[in-house]
């Protein structure tokens, strides 16, 4: 199995354009995660879904972030606009056994 | 909530050495627990799991044991080798909490030679 895939691995962005991170969980996941880490606040839990449906959003810091997962092999998160505080690292996650969570490379945002 | 607790880092020992990595946790129900490992530029990784109190966990000669009476599970390992330098980060995820998973803030080891 490929794992979980995310894009891009880098993004650098200027403040107040969109963002969009990509992911694909491994198949048969059915819980798909997306996680924030920076040095100041450590991992942060944004939202997670089961079968598809967001269960829990309360991660999410404000109305400028979003997230898809239009079927069971994709996933995205949408900034917009972004803002220079958004830069961190962005990982997204795949599981069918709870708590046991395959991570995917991650993907770095840098905004200007 | 859930939420779980784990020593500030870093920590910094010489090759050989006894490591200990304290996590401690808070839960309303029955958590399963688990040790993630991440090394530099990748994500995390599953190193080590225990589902029920008294179940020790245990992968590439590292260990940790389901304390439910102190509410915690403390990585150890008896002999560290610098490639075992990365940050480890304790986590737990239980049906109270939708089986959503909390990480610690994680561990930065450096071992040196």
């Amino acid at each position: 199995d490929a794992g979980v895939i995310q894009s891009p691995r880098h993004e650098v962005t200027e403040m107040g354009q969109e963002v969009t991170l990509r992911c694909k969980p491994i198949s048969g996941h059915d819980y798909l995660f997306w996680y924030r880490q920076t040095m100041m606040r450590g991992l942060e839990l944004l939202i997670y879904f089961n079968n598809n449906v967001p269960i829990d959003d309360s991660g999410m810091p404000e109305d400028r972030f979003s997230a898809k997962m239009p079927n069971a092999s994709f996933s995205t998160l949408k900034i917009q606009p972004s803002e220079p505080r958004d830069s961190a690292v962005y990982f997204c996650a795949s599981s069918f056994i709870p708590g046991e969570l395959f991570f995917g490379e991650g993907s770095r945002l840098t905004v200007l | 909530g859930n939420s779980v607790t784990q020593m500030e880092g870093p920590v910094t020992l010489s090759e050989e050495a006894f490591l200990t990595i304290n996590c401690t946790y808070t839960a309303t129900g029955y958590p399963s627990l688990f040790w993630y490992v991440q090394y530099p530029g990748e994500g995390l990784q599953l190193l080590l799991k225990a589902t029920k109190a008294d179940d020790k966990g245990s992968n590439k000669g590292f260990e940790a044991t389901y304390r439910k009476e102190t509410t915690s599970f403390h990585l150890e390992k008896g002999s560290v080798q610098v490639s075992d330098s990365a940050v480890y980060f304790c986590a737990l995820s239980d049906r109270g909490g939708g089986f959503k998973t909390i990480f610690g803030a994680g561990t930065r080891l450096f071992v040196k030679a």
